[in-house]
């Protein structure tokens, strides 16, 4: 029962490379989205997909892009980190897209930008 | 904007003792609250959700809807509890779903 699943699980990089955060989801869930977690700061959220084929903007999508390859897949993209985008990162899944759908989490992709 | 507030980002109980983590919140729709855990090396999980009215390994959660607010409790904490816990809030504002906000936690440390 792997759920939620997140590759990889840590990541260093140097300011100005680029990287793909993969995440993909055995529930058939059609909700996916990306988080970061920041010591005193929660989880925010960064991107979403409602649906297959669709994707928005959460709260901090600056320097991020995101593609929802499949109904399993949906990736994140860093093109070009910087040292603030230094973080835990999470994907997760729910059935349905709404604020009443529990949500399921990934182990997190911890990622240092030097 | 809807907005969690945790205000306690670190709290210490001794085992037995009783354990409330507060939670408050703003929302201008229809709320949906939940509680989330993340014990060590471990995924985050839902502990509970306030339309199900259930005890999960003995916490609780009431929503109070005047006060605005969704405290975790547990008369009796056990250090398996130790973990960080984020209270988020979701539902329906204007009949349209709204995705989850988060809390910024609070890290729970059960003492012997």
């Amino acid at each position: 029962n792997a759920g939620v699943t997140q590759t990889p699980k840590f990541q260093v990089l140097k300011t100005g490379q680029s990287m793909t955060l993969q995440c993909a989801q055995d529930m058939n869930h059609n909700s996916m989205y990306w988080y970061r977690q920041d010591p005193g700061m929660g989880l925010r959220l960064i991107y979403y997909s409602a649906s297959e084929g669709t994707t928005d903007k959460g709260e901090v999508p600056n320097g991020y892009n995101v593609s929802r390859l499949n109904k399993r897949e949906f990736s994140l993209r860093l093109e070009s980190a910087a040292p603030s985008q230094t973080s835990v990162y999470f994907c997760a899944s729910s059935e349905r897209f709404g604020g009443n759908q529990p949500q399921h989490f990934g182990d997190g992709t911890r990622l240092s930008i030097l | 904007a809807q907005r969690v507030t945790q205000p306690e980002k670190l709290l210490s109980v001794f085992k037995g003792a009783p354990v409330e983590l507060k939670c408050n919140y703003s929302y201008s729709g229809s709320p949906e609250l939940f509680w989330y855990v993340q014990y060590s090396r471990q995924r985050l999980q839902l502990l509970l959700r306030h339309i199900s009215r259930e005890s999960i390994k003995g916490f609780t959660a009431d929503l109070n809807k005047g006060e605005t607010s969704f405290h975790l409790k547990k008369p009796f904490a056990q250090e398996e509890d130790s973990a960080m816990y984020y209270c988020a809030l979701g539902g329906f504002s204007s009949g349209s779903a709204r995705q989850l906000t988060f809390g910024s936690g609070t890290q729970l440390t059960v003492l012997p």
